[in-house]
């Protein structure tokens, strides 16, 4: 059973809002990843970090921005949303050995 | 090219065949080697990874690795409907020890 958790499950909101989507994981591990994924489309790395205060940004260019204050979590912050920004979003973690990926978050933008 | 190559599909198969996904990636400094499970509006699961050439057996599912080639393929014997996924092929970078997806190939398999 994974030990990572994605908040809220599903998410409709307004066109301008800011939100942040919750991602912690119990594992301890050390690397996190956040990947945008539209629906039967290929997996886009976002952001990821490879500890606390550690954050890089992603293949794929995103608005968003991410922290690492803490091992386990590892939340992503848009501004100000647009429905350009409906997609699901997935957060993994790793020690090395693949990915574990949290449940995702399906955003809706109107 | 993609790091990390896939056939999207779908790849049809009947049930209680053998079902074969491929993968091929570029980077030869790659060393580990991760097949994932992904139903539809669900996230990736892990089912296998293999880190030597040669097979690795768990269940129904068979990976295979030839670093040679750099070749990477997924056997699934006995193909239930409950397959019916799209599975994806993911190496570990050299450098970076990030993961690279493949686009994922969709099985259909048909009672």
């Amino acid at each position: 059973e994974a030990d990572i958790y994605q908040t809220p499950r599903y998410l409709v909101i307004g066109t301008g809002k800011k939100i942040t989507l919750e991602c912690s994981q119990t594992m301890g591990h050390d690397k996190m990843y956040w990947y945008q994924q539209d629906p039967g489309m290929e997996l886009h790395l976002i952001h990821y970090s490879y500890g606390v205060n550690s954050t890089e940004k992603g293949d794929l260019s995103s608005e968003s921005t991410v922290s690492r204050i803490r091992t386990e979590h590892f939340p992503l912050t848009l501004e100000s949303a647009r429905p350009s920004h409906t997609s699901q979003y997935l957060c993994a973690s790793s020690k090395g050995y693949g990915y574990t990926f949290g449940s995702g978050t399906r955003l809706t933008v109107v | 090219q993609k790091e990390v190559e896939q056939n999207s599909g779908p790849l049809s198969v009947p049930e209680g065949a053998i079902a074969s996904l491929n993968c091929t990636y570029s980077d030869r400094g790659s060393q580990s080697f991760f097949w994932y499970r992904q139903y539809s509006g669900k996230s990736p699961e892990l089912i296998m990874s293999i880190y030597s050439n040669g097979d690795k057996e768990d269940g129904r599912f068979t990976a295979q690795l030839n670093k040679a080639s750099q070749y990477v393929s997924l056997l699934i014997r006995d193909s239930q409907p409950s397959d019916s996924a799209t599975y994806l092929c993911a190496g570990e970078t050299s450098n970076t020890g990030k993961l690279i997806f493949g686009q994922g190939t969709t099985l259909q398999v048909k009672p």
